[in-house]
């Protein structure tokens, strides 16, 4: 999706290891949000931030954390892996927190 | 606690029908309203949004309907073709920083 890159595109990863996923956005969006995507559950936001080094939590925030050093990224790390973390993982952006968000393509992580 | 209720799961429509999803919300605080379409390894895209002072929004083939009093807005897709085969999702917000969205709906659009 333009604007929005997101690493790696799929991951497959051992338990109890960490892991990053990282967002890149050229769109200068003030805000940035990790959403996981499961069966049944639609999306859940994990963490988002509203400016640099400025974050919080979500919906499902266990077992992650979230850095943001520079405007244009927003790195996420599973600090454990378990396999209740495997998802469909999805970064957006947005101008304002009331408005339509830009989503990445996502990315797959399977923990095994 | 699962705050948007959408339906149905899935839905099968013939090319040229009407393809009608429904949500119901809440949290009364909510007052943007998007609707967001996928297609299969992609990410959501914004298809339309309503506010709640307004009942309904058109664009193109796509029509948000909204009944505040009854907590409920819906997607109507006129003329639908194969490709509005996707997952639509519904969402709501209200200035917070926490959308949440419905648990999706698939589409087919047969031809």
């Amino acid at each position: 999706d333009a604007g929005i890159t997101q690493s790696p595109r799929h991951k497959v990863t051992e338990t109890g290891t960490p892991v990053t996923l990282r967002c890149h956005q050229t769109e200068n969006h003030r805000y940035m949000y990790w959403y996981r995507q499961d069966p049944g559950h639609g999306l859940r936001l994990i963490h988002y931030s509203y400016g640099v080094k400025d974050t919080d939590k979500g919906e499902v925030s266990d077992g992650y954390s979230v850095s943001r050093s520079k405007t244009e990224d927003f790195l996420l790390t599973l600090e454990s892996a378990t396999s209740s973390q495997t998802s469909v993982y999805f970064c957006a952006t947005g101008q304002t927190p009331n408005y339509g968000y830009t989503f990445g393509s996502g990315t797959r992580l399977t923990v095994v | 606690q699962q705050q948007v209720k959408q339906s149905p799961q899935s839905l099968i429509v013939q090319k040229g029908g009407i393809s009608i999803i429904n949500c119901a919300y809440e949290n009364t605080a909510f007052d943007y309203f998007p609707w967001y379409q996928q297609f299969p390894g992609k990410g959501p895209a914004l298809l339309i949004a309503i506010r709640p002072d307004v009942s309904e929004k058109k664009e193109g083939r796509f029509t948000i309907s909204f009944n505040k009093s009854a907590k409920q807005f819906s997607l109507h897709i006129m003329d639908s073709q194969p490709g509005d085969s996707a997952t639509y999702f519904c969402a709501a917000t209200y200035n917070n920083n926490d959308m949440r969205f419905g648990a999706g709906t698939r589409l087919t659009v047969k031809p």
